[in-house]
């Protein structure tokens, strides 16, 4: 079964720009989460979709948007690049039911210049 | 608000030792318990999950155990090799939700 997937794999942009990142899930998962992993910061959560749906959301300002399909791939939007932006973003799937485990892709490196 | 703390934050050790890695969180409202393997610049690998009916769960050379009651999860790695060496994150959601809360990590170093 394949695993998560996220594309690109590594974006450059400059300040002020806009960017969309995406992330297919594991076959037959309907919830992903999207988090950002900086060295200041960590790892932290930005927000999850369930069934298309906003499920719950993190500390994040409003530049920070995503969706989801109806196929459940998603995709996480940030405008108005700003430099403190430059991070590694993770996307988790898992599972419909049950426990919450989560699988993770190889992330989107984002730098902005 | 849920506050995961590891400990320690860097750890070298000689090829073939047990270590153990600490996990604290500060709610024990923890739902379940999920350690994590990071290589650099990659992204996360699920090592083990704890439900929260669980106390323990073991693969391989890893075991990790949870203790809701102290709010403490050990990670523990029998028999280390350098291909072990890695960051190890653990995380927990709260009953209910599905965001993870990370603590900041072990980096760990296994010298051959």
């Amino acid at each position: 079964k394949a695993g998560v997937t996220q594309t690109p794999r590594y974006l450059i942009k400059t300040r002020g720009q806009q960017v969309t990142l995406s992330c297919s899930p594991i076959s037959g998962h309907r919830s992903v989460s999207w988090y950002q992993q900086t060295p200041g910061q960590g790892l932290q959560f930005l927000f999850e979709y369930f069934s298309e749906t906003q499920r719950n959301k993190g500390n994040f300002p409003g530049r920070f948007s995503g969706r989801q399909f109806s196929n459940s791939r998603s995709e996480m939007n940030v405008s108005t690049l700003e430099l403190g932006d430059s991070a590694l973003y993770l996307c988790a799937s898992s599972p419909p039911t049950g426990d919450t485990e989560a699988f993770f892709g190889q992330g989107t490196r984002l730098t902005v210049v | 608000k849920q506050e995961v703390t590891q400990i320690p934050a860097a750890l070298s050790v000689p090829e073939g030792e047990n270590l153990v890695l600490n996990c604290s969180f500060t709610d024990s409202a923890i739902y379940n318990l999920q350690w994590f393997r990071q290589d650099p610049g990659k992204g996360l690998t699920s090592l083990l999950l704890i439900q929260s009916s669980q106390r323990e769960q073991t693969s391989g050379r890893l075991n990790a155990s949870l203790d809701k009651s102290s709010g403490r999860s050990t990670l523990y790695i029998a028999a280390s090799q350098p291909g072990d060496s890695a960051t190890y994150l653990c995380a927990g959601p709260l009953t209910g939700r599905r965001a993870l809360t990370f603590g900041s990590g072990t980096r760990l170093q296994v010298q051959p």
